[in-house]
């Protein structure tokens, strides 16, 4: 049983079309998180959820959307993509707000190309 | 301006010896850190952590050293393992906030 699983793994589509990514936890954790891995291969934490409240937005521009629907679920949305978009998104959660120390559970990636 | 930095990108390691990854951070107010393991197309796992209250926390095979004064902890594998080949990401939060990841060290552990 995937306790993380996000979807697409890959997605390659075009310079200004708008995409969105799927996440999904079976863990029962009420925080959720997404991550960008850039190619310089640096973790950095875009969005954080607790029982649906945002509780973490870093600085990323506002064409990137989080949407969690219920505790078990948060999407990312990104409209008009550009070029340094592309990059490797992993989603995770852990049980309670500090996620600093309580362990998070990832994902298994999506790498979004754009071309 | 990265607070979390593992300067070594590669280490190669012959199995049954010890491998020792480091990493380094600048803010003074983190206060728990964490190692993660990551196999190739899949996310980070959590290995072991540590508190800033603890210089040392030792679990199986992974054992974790802090060193407040350097800024600096590490991560020893005693023995290694084939299986241990994986990139290992050191990250570091403050009063349990959001998590500051470095770069990550790939290890490659040789038969």
């Amino acid at each position: 049983d995937t306790a993380v699983s996000q979807t697409p793994k890959y997605l390659v589509t075009q310079m200004g079309n708008d995409k969105s990514i799927k996440c999904e936890q079976n863990l029962g954790h009420d925080t959720m998180y997404w991550y960008k891995q850039d190619s310089k291969k640096f973790l950095k934490i875009m969005f954080s959820y607790n029982n649906k409240e945002l509780i973490i937005n870093e600085t990323v521009p506002n064409r990137f959307s989080p949407k969690s629907p219920d505790k078990a679920h948060l999407n990312l949305h990104i409209n008009s993509l550009e070029l340094g978009d592309s990059a490797v998104y992993f989603c995770a959660s852990s049980q309670g707000r500090l996620g600093g120390i309580q362990p998070q559970h990832f994902g298994d990636g999506t790498r979004l190309s754009i071309l | 301006d990265q607070q979390v930095k593992q300067n070594s990108p590669s280490l190669s390691v012959q199995e049954g010896r010890i491998s020792i990854l480091n990493c380094d951070y600048t803010n003074s107010m983190f206060d728990y850190f964490l190692w993660y393991k990551k196999y190739p197309a899949e996310g980070p796992t959590f290995l072991i952590s540590i508190s800033s209250i603890k210089d040392k926390n030792e679990d199986g095979r992974f054992t974790v050293f802090l060193n407040k004064s350097a800024k600096h902890l590490s991560l020893h594998i005693v023995p290694s393992q084939p299986g241990d080949s994986a990139v290992y990401f050191c990250a570091a939060s403050e009063s349990g906030g959001k998590l500051i990841f470095g770069q990550g060290t790939e290890l490659s552990v040789k038969p």
